[in-house]
């Protein structure tokens, strides 16, 4: 078992519609999660950096860490076709130098 | 916000030589850097961890002597992929954090490296 899953997709959605992203895990010990968003060929960029458990909104972006079921997910409100992109969960058990575990990534693709 | 600059971001180089990847924080110190590799429709796979004036820290698997890791500088980590090799033609990207609270990591735009 990968120590974080992650659905590769691809996940077709029209342009205006809310996107759900998700990823599990099994190692109790992270506490730090990230969202990546990876267009082609690029390096990845930072969405959303949260610790713990709970919620944190920003903009059209909405991360939700659920630790005791081992779950998390990234809300894309009034997605657009610019969303269009490869997103990864990440996480840590700590922050600053700890390394970082990646999920496979999720394909997204929005439609005009 | 923090900046990693990576360079190059594409090179082609034949079988058997050397080929050297310079990773920079533009605007943070970072005693720690990450080197990755990422195959298409792949997930990133992490190489080895770069520490600022000692050796690196190498991933299982991931050969030191065939992945030279330089981190002479808290802003500078170079990777170098030395005698390469068709199979060693992949996506390298790298990372550093600043440290702060809520920073996340920083990545570089990554290096496209074709072995011919």
């Amino acid at each position: 078992q990968k120590e974080v899953e992650q659905d590769p997709g691809p996940l077709s959605v029209p342009e205006g519609a809310i996107v759900s992203l998700n990823c599990t895990y099994s190692n109790s010990a992270f506490q730090y999660f990230m969202w990546y968003r990876q267009y082609s060929r690029k390096g990845p960029e930072l969405l959303m950096y949260t610790y713990s458990s709970g919620n944190k909104e920003d903009g059209r972006f909405t991360a939700q860490v659920d630790k005791s079921s081992k779950y998390i997910s990234l809300f894309i409100r009034d997605s657009q076709p610019s969303d269009s992109a490869t997103y990864l969960c990440a996480m840590s058990e700590s922050g600053g130098y700890q390394k970082v575990t990646f999920g496979t990534g999720t394909k997204l693709q929005v439609i005009p | 916000g923090a900046v990693v600059s990576q360079h190059p971001s594409r090179v082609i180089c034949k079988s058997g030589t050397s080929v050297k990847i310079e990773c920079r924080s533009l605007d943070f110190q970072a005693t720690t850097m990450f080197w990755y590799r990422q195959f298409p429709k792949q997930s990133l796979m992490l190489m080895a961890t770069s520490n600022e004036g000692s050796k690196a820290t190498y991933e299982q698997g991931v050969e030191k002597d065939k992945f030279l890791i330089n981190h002479a500088s808290l802003t500078l980590s170079t990777l170098t992929v030395t005698s390469a090799h068709p199979e060693d033609s992949s996506f390298y990207i790298c990372s550093a954090s600043p440290g702060a609270l809520n920073s996340g990591y920083t990545f570089g735009s990554g290096t496209r490296l074709t072995v011919v």
